[in-house]
């Protein structure tokens, strides 16, 4: 497909189990956002990759909190040590570039639930 | 600090009435300001941006938002609103310093179009 794919669609993990999110950006597209959206929020920023570098991590939560995308295309976001306050909606967008022409396209997000 | 206010939780309109769903900012510079819609089990898809030039900007499915510098406001308009409209409504904004391009969210307002 065109869109931004995300998989799992939904994830359940018992608290302190890893768990690690996938995913695919727009083919071509250089920047890639990682968006937390709890329960009746907004989404908050998590990190930003342009190609293959991360060049802000500044919103991700704790160090149990980590993200790569190793070829500039697919990313991972993985969250160690799974805490219940992890649970929430996490979306990962795209862009063409990072210039401000170039609006954001969203994945469906992956729902996770720590139980 | 940026932010962004959306003041109403929800907003209830009937079908073929003019709908307005409200959103100010606050960011240094000349912001840079986009609204998504939110459907159900649904990533966020873009419906419009304003970056410069003419303060009315017109979008997706009939949409228009007019930017409004002295009262730092950006609201999501539509002259006649249809049931399928009914969604969660994002406001969002990207300071011009910002070299990530990450959007800062408002909380989302629910839109009620009843027939």
């Amino acid at each position: 497909g065109a869109g931004v794919s995300q998989s799992p669609r939904y994830k359940v993990a018992k608290r302190g189990q890893d768990v690690a999110l996938r995913c695919d950006p727009i083919s071509g597209h250089v920047s890639l956002f990682w968006y937390q959206q709890a329960l009746g929020q907004g989404p908050e920023f998590l990190t930003y990759f342009q190609n293959e570098a991360q060049l802000d991590k500044s919103g991700l939560p704790s160090d149990r909190f980590f993200a790569e995308r190793p070829e500039g295309s697919v990313s991972t976001l993985k969250i160690q040590r799974t805490q219940q306050e992890d649970s929430a909606v996490y979306l990962c967008a795209s862009s063409h570039d990072r210039g401000p022409y170039n609006e954001q396209f969203f994945g469906p997000g992956t729902r996770l639930t720590v139980l | 600090a940026q932010s962004v206010a959306q003041p109403e939780d929800q907003v209830n309109v009937a079908e073929g009435n003019p709908l307005t769903v409200k959103c100010t900012y606050s960011v240094s510079g000349n912001p840079y300001l986009f609204w998504y819609v939110q459907y159900p089990n649904r990533g966020l898809q873009f419906l419009l941006k304003y970056i410069t030039g003419d303060n009315l900007v017109n979008g997706s499915y009939g949409f228009e938002a007019e930017f409004n510098k002295s009262q730092t406001s950006f609201h999501l308009k539509k002259p006649s609103a249809l049931v399928s409209d009914s969604a969660l409504y994002f406001c969002a904004v990207r300071a011009p310093s910002s070299n990530t391009g990450k959007l800062i969210f408002g909380q989302g307002t629910t839109l009620q179009v009843k027939p």
